[in-house]
């Protein structure tokens, strides 16, 4: 049972074009969310998160939208660059279960020059 | 650089035998995770420990252990290892304690079972 799902493994955009990735949860006790990078024979990097008592958080280029009622999160990168090519998770994690963070299939995203 | 640390990079064994993984945390974490990552499969959280104690298990399997130490590096230990046991093994750590605050990441060690 997935609890964390992200429903297209890939996306690929223009560059300078936004980027929208999108994240749904199943889980209403998840309270804090965070959206991870990862290159090739890398680590996840952590991008940015927010926490359930906010519907936005911003940071640079990106922005993550949360919407509790509908329980989904996008994060949207403006504008996109073709270093921002990579495969990005949407992670959640609850207070209440010892934030144990669970995360998503990820999306594979292409930025074309 | 996250400032998570693990070795090694690459692991290759064969079935039946028992490996360890080793990572160490960012300067100050007292938290540490591990995670398994599958071929195009999702990070699977595997087992946290908090200063030198089990703090939560995810889907690790009993031929999996893991445990931190005092000066809080840790260790994933892989035993009867099978084929399907390949993958992609990150630690990650994280502040804890202080709520809401991100994992960071390691690189990762790659274990091959021929």
């Amino acid at each position: 049972d997935q609890q964390v799902k992200q429903n297209s493994p890939s996306l690929s955009v223009q560059e300078g074009r936004i980027s929208i990735l999108n994240c749904d949860y199943t889980n209403s006790m998840f309270d804090y969310f965070l959206w991870y990078k990862k290159y090739p024979a890398e680590g996840p990097t952590f991008l940015i998160s927010i926490s359930s008592i906010k519907d936005k958080n911003e940071d640079g280029r990106f922005t993550v939208f949360l919407n509790k009622s509908a329980k989904h999160l996008s994060l949207h990168i403006v504008p996109s660059q073709p270093g921002d090519s990579a495969v990005y998770f949407c992670a959640a994690s609850a207070l209440n279960y010892g934030q144990n963070f669970v995360f998503g299939p990820g999306t594979r995203l292409s930025v074309l020059p | 650089d996250s400032g998570v640390t693990q070795t090694p990079k690459h692991l290759i064994t064969a079935t039946g035998q028992r490996v360890t993984l080793r990572c160490s945390p960012r300067s100050g974490d007292l938290s540490v995770y591990w995670y398994q990552q599958s071929l195009d499969q999702g990070l699977q959280f595997l087992i946290q420990y908090y200063n030198g104690e089990e703090r939560a298990k995810g889907n690790i399997l009993e031929r999996f252990s893991a445990q931190q130490f005092p000066d809080l590096h840790s260790e994933l230990n892989l035993s009867s290892l099978e084929l399907g046991d390949s993958a992609l093994y990150f630690c990650a750590s994280s502040v804890q304690g202080a709520v809401n605050s991100p994992l960071h990441f390691g690189n990762g060690t790659r274990l091959t079972v021929t």
